[in-house]
């Protein structure tokens, strides 16, 4: 089955820097990647996603980057605040369609000190 | 708009006794369920899912078994707990086909002793 290696899994940075997570997936055929933020005590929300046939997505301040040969996928937050502090889930939908396993990376949690 | 609810919010039960996990989801018809386990700290394990009405897809079983007795109700269920059950359930849902982006639910959290 699908794999998904994400990090780090601790992230550190000043309020107004840049924040950068990593994952990699190892099924050529994933379509699909989503990336959840969880904040303590709270279910997993989705922030932002994107599909084998984009290379670039952007939210506000959200940026997602897929390399398919690579087979790499990033989550980049410009301009942090210390509301993004929280656990960040990276995800990869395996081949199977719709109905295929999401396998999630094991999570990284960023801290954003003011 | 759609709601999603799964009770209880919580509970403390002993090894070896039963347990019955909920997950109702209004306003979407027919839509796509996923029963997923995080430990503390850890990732989310996806166990089972199910597309439509009686019909329940294992993923991973972790001695646990679901079912979908109505549309819009998924069911999580064991006869004897063990330890290691101990986590957050999530029940999440998608509208399946091209729209397979999946929401969580406010989840339950378990807690065997």
């Amino acid at each position: 089955g699908e794999q998904v290696e994400q990090l780090p899994s601790i992230l550190r940075v000043q309020e107004g820097s840049s924040a950068s997570i990593n994952c990699s997936y190892e099924d050529s055929a994933s379509n699909y990647f989503p990336w959840y933020k969880q904040e303590p005590g709270e279910n997993p929300k989705l922030i932002i996603d994107i599909r084998s046939n984009m290379e670039r997505k952007q939210i506000q301040e959200l940026i997602v980057l897929l390399d398919k040969k690579a087979k790499r996928f990033s989550l980049h937050i410009t301009d942090t605040q210390p509301g993004d502090s929280a656990m960040y889930f990276c995800a990869a939908r395996g081949s199977g369609g719709s109905n295929a396993k999401l396998t999630f990376g094991k999570g990284t949690k960023l801290s954003v000190k003011s | 708009a759609q709601t999603i609810h799964q009770w209880p919010v919580a509970e403390i039960k002993a090894v070896g006794s039963p347990l019955s996990l909920g997950c109702t989801i209004k306003g979407k018809s027919s839509p796509n369920l996923y029963w997923y386990w995080q430990a503390t700290g850890g990732t989310l394990q996806q166990l089972f899912y199910s597309i439509t009405v009686g019909q329940v897809e294992s993923v991973v079983q972790l001695n646990l078994s679901a079912s979908r007795p109505k549309d819009d109700q998924f069911i999580l269920s064991t006869e004897k707990l063990l330890l290691s059950h101990s986590g957050f359930y999530l029940c999440a849902w998608s509208l399946g086909g091209a729209r397979d982006t999946q929401y969580f639910g406010p989840g339950t959290r378990l807690l065997v002793l």
